[in-house]
């Protein structure tokens, strides 16, 4: 069993829905949870960070972790059609080493 | 500010030919990170540095693997011979060492063995 599972889509929705994606995780001794976006192509690009449990909100995304079911989500409200990549979960102790998940690809559609 | 910088962007080689990536850090981050990503797969960490030591370098196949990083900023990662498995896009990534759950990457090096 890997230490994140997260399931890979694809995601097809239409423009102006609500996404939720979502990933779990075994290692009880997680402590950040960070959410990265990759373009085709491209590297990933960090997009949210949470420390512990909570929510966090930035524009149009919110993240929130429960660690108390190894659980967390990304949510992305209003999706537009840039939106459109692939959406990998990444999580770490206190050793700096990030496990990510499989990731998730999400194609909004016009 | 620019980001981090990976060259080259793809390299085709034949097996048992040697290839070679390089990364160059964003500016003030003293932790350097070599990663390999297989399609359809999320990054894995293959060796981390604080400034020249390699802190981390349980993932690193060092039969083949070979990594440098001279100075504390430039790094170089080796491979020596390549294997069809080696196919991947081997990713580059920086951090300030007391934010390493912050890390920015770079576009990657997409190597095809054939």
């Amino acid at each position: 069993q890997k230490e994140v599972e997260q399931d890979p889509g694809p995601l097809s929705v239409p423009e102006g829905a609500i996404v939720s994606l979502n990933c779990t995780y075994s290692n009880s001794a997680f402590q950040y949870f960070m959410w990265y976006r990759q373009y085709s192509r491209k590297g990933p690009e960090l997009l949210m960070y949470t420390y512990s449990s909570g929510n966090k909100e930035d524009g149009r995304f919110t993240a929130q972790v429960d660690k108390s079911s190894k659980y967390i989500s990304l949510f992305i409200r209003d999706s537009q059609p840039s939106d459109s990549a692939t959406y990998l979960c990444a999580m770490s102790a206190s050793t700096g080493k990030l496990i990510f998940g499989q990731g998730t690809t999400l194609q909004v559609k016009p | 500010e620019a980001g981090v910088v990976q060259s080259p962007r793809y390299k085709i080689i034949e097996k048992k030919q040697p290839v070679a990536f390089w990364c160059n850090p964003i500016s003030g981050h003293n932790t350097l990170y070599w990663y390999r990503q297989n399609l359809g797969q999320g990054p894995e960490l293959l060796i981390r540095y604080e400034n020249e030591e390699a802190v981390d370098d349980s993932q690193l196949p060092k039969d083949r693997f070979s990594a440098e990083r001279l100075k504390g900023v430039d790094s170089t990662l080796k491979i020596q011979p390549a294997e069809l498995g080696d196919s991947a896009v081997y990713l580059c990534a920086s951090s300030s060492q007391d934010r390493a759950y912050e890390q920015y990457f770079g576009p990657g090096t997409r190597l095809t063995v054939t």
